[in-house]
């Protein structure tokens, strides 16, 4: 079957980094999504890797290895208001998404 | 500015009781698709339509229907709720153009309470 894992909760300190792994089993690949969402609303979209490597969007960076089935969303210098959940998407060989169920990051002061 | 716009965003409602939420998306894309999230399991997919008149199952689409006579729209209709469709429902349609690599751009959600 198809599975995506991301550790269920994460906490950090405002100003700190902080590393969300996802790690993937599907039949085929065509990129790998990264979503955040904040309670109650929406899923955003973040971020889109392909091909290996690491791709940097700002405070946000997020990597791929397809041969380990991996990636991880990178966020630095934590502001209060990334407290959020952050959901990983793998496109398969139908280019249909699979969901993780989502990592919840809890910043503190 | 690209919109998905869902209806309505709260709804309290009895077993068995038919409903219908509704859908509309404003890109005039193909590809738009349903979604429900629950704690713990993240986003399942219920039904998905490739363009008009063309719908397929999901993940979970036992207890769903859903139409696609025009582009613009996909309701999602529960004929017969029961408790265990209590959830929060998002539409979604990609940012742009096809479906294929694009992120996709989810409308506000729907909170369903079935008592």
């Amino acid at each position: 079957g198809q599975n995506i894992d991301q550790p269920t909760e994460m906490t950090a300190t405002e100003g700190a980094i902080v590393q969300i792994n996802c790690t993937y089993q599907t039949s085929g690949f065509n990129g790998l999504f990264w979503y955040q969402q904040h309670a109650g609303e929406a899923p955003t979209f973040l971020s889109y890797n392909v091909l290996d490597g690491l791709e940097e969007k700002g405070r946000f960076s997020s990597f791929l290895s397809r041969s380990k089935g991996y990636s991880y969303l990178l966020l630095k210098e934590l502001q209060m208001k990334d407290s959020a959940s952050y959901l990983c998407a793998v496109s398969d060989s139908n280019y249909q998404l699979i969901w993780g169920a989502g990592t919840k990051l809890i910043i503190k002061p | 500015e690209a919109q998905v716009t869902q209806n309505p965003r709260y709804l309290i409602t009895v077993t068995g009781k038919k409903l219908t939420v509704t859908c509309s998306q404003n890109m005039n894309h193909e590809y738009m698709s349903w979604y429900r999230q629950d704690p713990g399991l993240g986003l399942r997919q219920i039904y998905y339509s490739m363009n008009v008149e063309v719908t397929d199952k999901g993940d979970v689409p036992e207890g769903y229907k859903v139409s696609r006579k025009e582009k613009r729209n996909f309701p999602l209709i529960l004929e017969s709720p029961s408790p265990n469709q209590t959830s929060l429902y998002f539409c979604a349609s990609p940012t742009k153009g096809q479906y294929l690599h694009q992120p996709q751009h989810f409308g506000d959600g729907t909170r369903l309470s079935i008592l």
